[in-house]
């Protein structure tokens, strides 16, 4: 039963256009939100969290928009760049512990 | 230096062997993970330690044990392997138990069973 879900396993995004990264969950006990990133032969690095108590973060470039009611949140990357090319995990920890519950991942592209 | 170290990066054996993979961190903290990527891409946890406790011990068969024999370290050994025991396994280190701390990944180690 997977609790964390990235319906879109590929993303292919010209340089310097908006990257926008999907991510659903199903468990309302869910209150901290993670992205990572992963580079092939590299385990993932933590680039971007929420609280759901926000909904929204921004660090640089990166931007996490949480959506409560819809139980999704997305991951914006404007501007995109070549070295922004890899695969995207959406995380969800509930409230009762620190268990992550990790999406599939998004292949992300960027097209120079 | 790398924050979480594992070894061997790659692990090919045959059918019903034991082996073990190795973890280390020296970031400091008290809590490191196991997880395991199927060929789904999937990263489900499968052991958590926190100052050398067992905390999380999801659904895995009792061929996996993990050892912790000091917070840096958490070693995975896996009895009579099989081959959907194939995935790549991660291990990970966060500081602290509460749910807003980032966890930190090794690099991997693929594991192919022959």
């Amino acid at each position: 039963d997977q609790q964390v879900k990235q319906n879109s396993p590929s993303l292919s995004v010209q340089e310097g256009r908006i990257s926008i990264l999907n991510c659903d969950y199903t468990n309302s006990m869910f209150d901290y939100f993670l992205w990572y990133k992963k580079y092939p032969a590299e385990g993932p690095t933590f680039l971007i969290s929420i609280s759901s108590i926000k909904d929204k973060n921004e660090d640089g470039r990166f931007t996490v928009f949480l959506n409560k009611s819809a139980k999704h949140l997305s991951l914006h990357i404007v501007p995109s760049q070549p070295g922004d090319s890899a695969v995207y995990f959406c995380a969800a920890i509930p409230n009762t512990g620190n268990q992550f519950y990790f999406g599939t991942g998004t292949s992300l592209t960027v097209i120079p | 230096d790398t924050a979480v170290s594992q070894t061997p990066k790659y692990l090919v054996t045959q059918m019903g062997n034991d082996k073990s993979i190795k973890c280390e961190q020296n970031l400091g903290h008290d809590t490191m993970y196991w997880y395991k990527q199927d060929s789904k891409k999937f990263l489900k946890i499968m052991f958590s330690y926190n100052n050398k406790e067992l905390i999380i011990n999801e659904t895995v068969p009792n061929r996996f044990s993990p050892k912790s024999p000091d917070k840096a370290h958490l070693n995975l050994h896996i009895n009579s392997l099989e081959l959907g025991d194939s995935a790549v396994y991660f291990c990970a280190s966060s500081q602290g138990w509460s749910g807003n701390q980032p966890q930190h990944f090794g690099d991997g180690t693929r594991l192919s069973i022959l």
